[in-house]
């Protein structure tokens, strides 16, 4: 399975856009990239996900290196809400099977 | 909807007492995941249904764990006997699958303490 590799940790101030980044470079061409992230003490929640293109969503941006070994999730402004675990994913569609690798992920800490 | 449901919230047990989690899926939903999350393992696929189908359980530690998804709406999640590293949040997970462009919803987890 193809791996991703993400900061442990990172820092934001309140209010500044935020951007995480993964890298996924040995990602084959059926791997979508997927974002979740993890409050304290909930269950991870869905972010975004992309193929190749960059996406948007209510929460969030993704963008997608043009040769698809890095991505970076972009939080416009971050607020202290998104303190949370960031895992980024990938999940690759084989026969209808997903096996998936959530990784340690990236852990936001947002100072006031 | 509410969302995917499990119970217990915690479950505490003796250690060698058998001990099942449940889940109801979102309704709709063809896939469920069973996931464990610890602080030095983090969170890892236990087993996978697909139409209630169990597809990969390569995750589930030992013969002591055993999943059960019996019907569309329920799974179960059983260890027998349970053992003091066995605690841990328990998370289940379901989709609709359409390739693999699909989310995952998460329900709130159970943690397990065994002593």
């Amino acid at each position: 399975d193809a791996k991703t590799t993400q900061p442990n940790s990172m820092e934001s101030n309140e209010e500044e856009p935020v951007h995480l980044p993964c890298n996924h470079s040995t990602i084959s061409g059926t791997d979508y990239i997927h974002w979740y992230r993890q409050l304290p003490s909930q269950g991870p929640e869905y972010v975004i996900h992309g193929l190749t293109s960059n996406v948007n969503n209510r929460m969030a941006s993704l963008a997608i290196a043009e040769d698809r070994k890095s991505s970076t999730l972009i939080l416009h402004r971050a607020t202290l809400r998104d303190a949370a675990v960031y895992y980024c994913i990938l999940r690759r569609y084989s026969g209808g099977y997903q096996k998936v690798t959530f990784g340690t992920g990236t852990k936001l800490q947002v100072i006031p | 909807d509410a969302g995917v449901i499990q119970s217990p919230r915690h479950e505490v047990t003796e250690m060698g007492q058998e001990v099942t989690l449940r889940c109801k899926p979102i309704s709709g939903h063809n896939s469920l995941f069973w996931y464990r999350q610890t602080m030095m393992r983090g969170l890892e696929l236990l087993i996978y249904f697909n139409n209630n189908v169990p597809i990969d359980d390569s995750g589930m530690p030992e013969d002591r764990f055993s999943a059960k998804m019996p019907n569309a709406s329920f799974s179960t999640l059983k260890i027998q006997p349970s053992e003091p590293r066995d605690s841990a949040v328990y998370f289940c997970a379901s989709s609709f699958q359409r390739g693999a462009s699909y989310e995952q919803y998460f329900g709130p987890g159970t943690r397990l303490t065994v002593t």
